[in-house]
């Protein structure tokens, strides 16, 4: 079954606020991804968290991992216009042998 | 330099049609991947290749036929193309160690669209 859910599904906000975006998942794990698709593009790599780490930073990115409750969150601050893309997390799990993705939030940066 | 490429970009083809996506990557990496996205953005894996060799088959329909020439090569060849298989592929690469799967670079996808 599906290990990463991001939360929420899609997040509107303005340039210069801050965005938070949520991953729930369900099993013991390596370590954390979060990964960027801008539209019609690839994925890409942003920020890895591994499973004793409890804060990353990188430039505006904020990403934060509560293994307890098997939690994630990443936080953009002084969001910008470039920053619009979906935003997925995805797993390290183990007893499994590839990243499992989540569905992604769609972030929206409004001028 | 491109670290993980696809060709072709879009692919519009009818149903019934066999053809092939190619994915390389320069990044010396020993793992690839194809990955389906489909039209609600959920990414699933298919296949995953470690030193050409298959270490993961997904639930994925025999029609799907994944090559690996070489470590720097992940092709993928479809048969009798159906509607369902319309999709955005994607080929991934990483390093994997043996109890950890690293950062994965991803291609910029072929958008496939079967009428």
């Amino acid at each position: 079954s599906q290990q990463g859910e991001e939360d929420p599904q899609a997040l509107s906000i303005q340039e210069g606020e801050n965005a938070t975006m949520n991953c729930s998942y369900k099993t013991s794990i390596n370590n954390l991804q979060w990964y960027r698709q801008n539209s019609g593009r690839g994925l890409v790599h942003l920020i890895l968290i591994r499973s004793n780490e409890r804060e990353k930073h990188s430039g505006r990115l904020r990403v934060t991992l509560d293994t307890s409750k098997k939690s994630s969150s990443l936080l953009i601050t002084a969001s910008r216009a470039a920053d619009t893309a979906s935003y997925f997390c995805a797993t390290d799990a183990t007893g499994y042998s590839t990243l499992t993705f989540g569905k992604g939030t769609m972030l929206l940066v409004s001028p | 330099d491109t670290a993980v490429s696809q060709t072709p970009k879009y692919l519009v083809t009818q149903m019934g049609n066999d053809k092939s996506i190619k994915c390389e990557q320069n990044l010396g990496h020993d793992t690839m991947y194809w990955y389906k996205q489909d039209s609600k953005k959920f990414l699933k894996i298919m296949f995953s290749y470690n030193n050409k060799e298959l270490i993961i088959n997904e639930t994925v329909p025999n029609r799907f036929s994944p090559k690996s020439p070489d470590k720097a090569h992940l092709n993928l060849h479809i048969n009798s193309l159906e509607l369902g298989d319309s999709a955005v592929y994607f080929c991934a690469s990483s390093h994997v160690g043996p109890t950890f799967r690293d950062t994965q670079y991803f291609g910029p996808g072929t958008r496939l669209t079967v009428l």
